[in-house]
């Protein structure tokens, strides 16, 4: 069965600390993995996807079919990275989300 | 563009009652999807449509829950009798387009809190 796991609820790190928000994946296909954004009081929102192979606000995630995984890193957090972050796998034409994590950085 | 315009943004139904969530997908979008969040869950899939035509209900509950996508005007999700349990935060998301590869995003509204009292 297709699922997305994010092991933590909440993540809670200083300004300035590296962050690394888990995803595992199952799925026997090939994936297309996201991970989505919900600041405080707004909607969800594409943050990266992994066919893009991009940086956005200075996050970076890579896909490991090893390991079937698509963490999401940022080597020094901001406080205003403080949010929801959701990830999610694309099973014909509709996305399976993780659970998600929040993130909140201290100043 | 707007955007994915959802409402209303609150709604407070009686057991018992019917649900009408409004979703307007921004201009240009033809696919329209709904997902609901439980307390302390993530969104879960319930149904995807184009104009007029379901193509995948396979989140959505068997009984009391339908949606359609007219031709004109919003898609509505609609939930009959409702119970305590349908109690979450519905969202709505559209895209112009899908298929592998096409690298499509797909834009969410700011969803629709049904609280069943």
């Amino acid at each position: 069965a297709q699922r997305v796991t994010q092991p933590e609820k909440l993540l809670s790190v200083f300004k300035g600390a590296p962050v690394e928000l888990k995803c595992n994946y199952s799925y026997s296909g090939s994936p297309e993995l996201f991970w989505y954004v919900q600041y405080s009081r707004q909607r969800l929102q594409l943050l990266l996807r992994h066919i893009s192979r991009e940086s956005i606000k200075g996050f970076t995630a890579d896909l490991n079919k090893g390991e079937t995984s698509f963490h999401l890193k940022k080597p020094f957090a901001q406080e205003e990275d403080s949010a929801m972050y959701y990830c999610a796998l694309t099973v014909a034409d509709k996305l399976i989300f993780g659970t998600g994590t929040r993130l909140q950085v201290f100043p | 563009n707007a955007g994915v315009m959802q409402n209303p943004r609150h709604l407070v139904r009686r057991r018992g009652q019917e649900a009408r969530l409004r979703c307007s997908p921004m201009k240009g979008h033809s696919h329209v999807y709904w997902y609901r969040q439980l307390p302390e869950e993530g969104l879960k899939f319930m149904v995807y449509l184009q104009k007029e035509n379901i193509i995948d209900e396979s989140g959505m509950p068997k009984e009391r829950f339908s949606a359609e996508f007219p031709k004109e005007g919003p898609s509505i999700l609609r939930i009959q009798q409702v119970v305590r349990g349908d109690s979450a935060a519905y969202f709505c998301a559209s895209s112009p387009q899908v298929g592998r590869g096409t690298n499509t995003e797909a834009f969410f509204g700011q969803g629709t809190r049904l609280t069943v009292v």
